[in-house]
């Protein structure tokens, strides 16, 4: 079974902060996926990626398949990032087939104006 | 395109009560995956559709839940005599085919009293 641990559980900073979220996991995977909740529940996809880099406006997504880790970066935080960043990782010994997914708890950003 | 929409967004029922959620994916996704989240958590996984098939459920999914998609398109989880530990988010996601980007609903709160 794949453990998906996610860095730091919560994280507040300032407007205009540089922010670095982690994620680690413990099994290969096929994909890596970086969600966004907002209170009342709705999860947003940010990023699938199964290598390298992708960015998206002031989000940075990097994966590192050799040690098993990826980063989500925010530049220039705002509060309407406030929300929560959750880390998945699709394999297949996740439930769901090739493409299940195994989910972190996910990371509680709150960025102060 | 509506996206996932789930109904209802909350439900507060008596223990012992029947519940049904309901699922509208995005019309061409053939794949149709349901999550639990409780408070702190990650999603975990229900079970998941391939058209009108279920093809997986997790042993999360006792005797007392039971999930339907009968013409491929909508699905409806239904728990039965509920608990109060069935008090959660039952999150909806459809994506279409393997490999793709899953999208999410806003997921429907169960609350049981």
């Amino acid at each position: 079974k794949n453990e998906v641990e996610q860095s730091p559980q919560n994280l507040t900073a300032q407007e205009g902060e540089f922010i670095t979220i982690n994620c680690s996991y413990s099994v290969g995977i096929s994909a890596l996926h970086w969600l966004q909740q907002h209170p009342g529940g709705g999860i947003v996809s940010l990023f699938m990626l199964s290598s390298g880099k992708k960015k998206h406006g002031r989000l940075i997504a990097t994966i590192n398949i050799q040690e098993k880790h990826s980063s989500l970066h925010i530049t220039a935080s705002h509060p309407r990032d406030s929300a929560v960043y959750i880390c998945a990782v699709r394999s297949p010994s996740s439930g769901g087939g090739a493409d299940g997914l195994t989910f972190g708890k996910g990371t509680h950003l709150i960025i102060q104006p | 395109d509506t996206g996932v929409s789930q109904d209802p967004r909350h439900k507060i029922t008596k223990r012992g009560q029947n519940v049904t959620f309901r699922c509208d994916p995005i019309s061409e996704h053939n794949r149709l995956y349901w999550y639990r989240q409780t408070l702190g958590q990650g999603p975990e996984f229900l079970t998941y559709f391939q058209n009108e098939a279920q093809l997986e459920k997790s042993r999360l999914l006792s005797d007392r839940f039971s999930a339907e998609r009968p013409k491929g398109s909508f699905s409806t989880l239904e728990i039965q005599r509920t608990e109060q530990g069935d008090s959660a988010m039952y999150l909806c996601a459809s994506s279409w085919t393997a490999g793709n980007t899953i999208y999410f609903g806003e997921g429907s709160w169960l609350t049981v009293v």
